[in-house]
């Protein structure tokens, strides 16, 4: 199982909204509507933002969104703020074979 | 507040075992609705599911290390442990434990563990 296909980095200034892809394939992405992202600080463990395509754990702020499309998931971070700056992960279920792949990763860097 | 803390060895040699324990704290380990994952990170590079186990000792591994790999539970410890035997360079990489909701998703991750195969 491949992993699925992210930018590696996409930047915007403060306040302005910027979307991450992930794309994957029939198998996963396009299968099931299991796409989780995370959120992750060096050195820090990583934090659910988002899971089940566009659904926010309690506690995340409404400025991260979701969608799917075919065999790609975005997500969607506006109103970027310093604290955003971060690398972020997509996740699929993808079957019984290899249940679980991730995204490549996106390093988001506010300017 | 949920906790996990990734714990073992930073450094193991070539063809032996890596060993690694998750201590859970702030939630029952035995809780039914979750289950308790490994996930990796080489560096530079993405994050690779390892495999999980459920309270009850039920586990699911990753195909490509199933051969390799045992996962347990301690449910009075509040511990959970990862072992990968006979590894190799390519076993380098941030371990990380997490708690996994059904196919759903990874709702709280431990800081992760370096492990350096190295001789």
């Amino acid at each position: 199982q491949s992993a699925l296909t992210q930018p590696a980095s996409v930047s915007g200034s403060p306040g302005q909204s910027i979307t991450i892809s992930c794309t994957g394939t029939s198998s996963d992405v396009g299968s099931y509507n299991l796409v989780s992202w995370y959120q992750h600080h060096p050195g820090k463990a990583p934090k659910l933002v988002l899971y089940e395509g566009s659904e926010r754990p309690s506690g995340v702020s409404n400025r991260f969104s979701g969608s799917n499309s075919g065999n790609t998931a975005s997500l969607t971070i506006s109103g970027l703020q310093a604290d955003d700056e971060a690398y972020y992960y997509c996740c699929s279920y993808a079957g019984s074979n290899t249940p679980w792949v991730f995204g490549t990763g996106t390093r988001v860097t506010v300017l | 507040q949920v906790l996990l803390q990734e714990s073992g060895p930073g450094l193991v040699k070539p063809s032996q075992t890596l060993s690694l324990t998750c201590t859970v704290s702030g939630v029952s380990i035995s809780s039914g609705d979750y289950y308790w994952s490994w996930i990796r990170q080489h560096p530079e590079k993405g994050l690779e599911w390892i495999g999980y186990i459920y309270y009850s000792g039920t586990t699911y591994y990753n195909p490509s290390l199933k051969s390799r790999l045992t996962i347990s539970v301690d449910t009075f410890k509040s511990q959970i442990s990862l072992k990968l035997s006979s590894v190799t360079a390519a076993d380098t990489a941030m371990y990380y434990c997490a708690r996994q909701y059904s196919t759903s998703y990874f709702d709280y991750w431990g800081q992760g563990a370096l492990v350096t195969v190295s001789s």
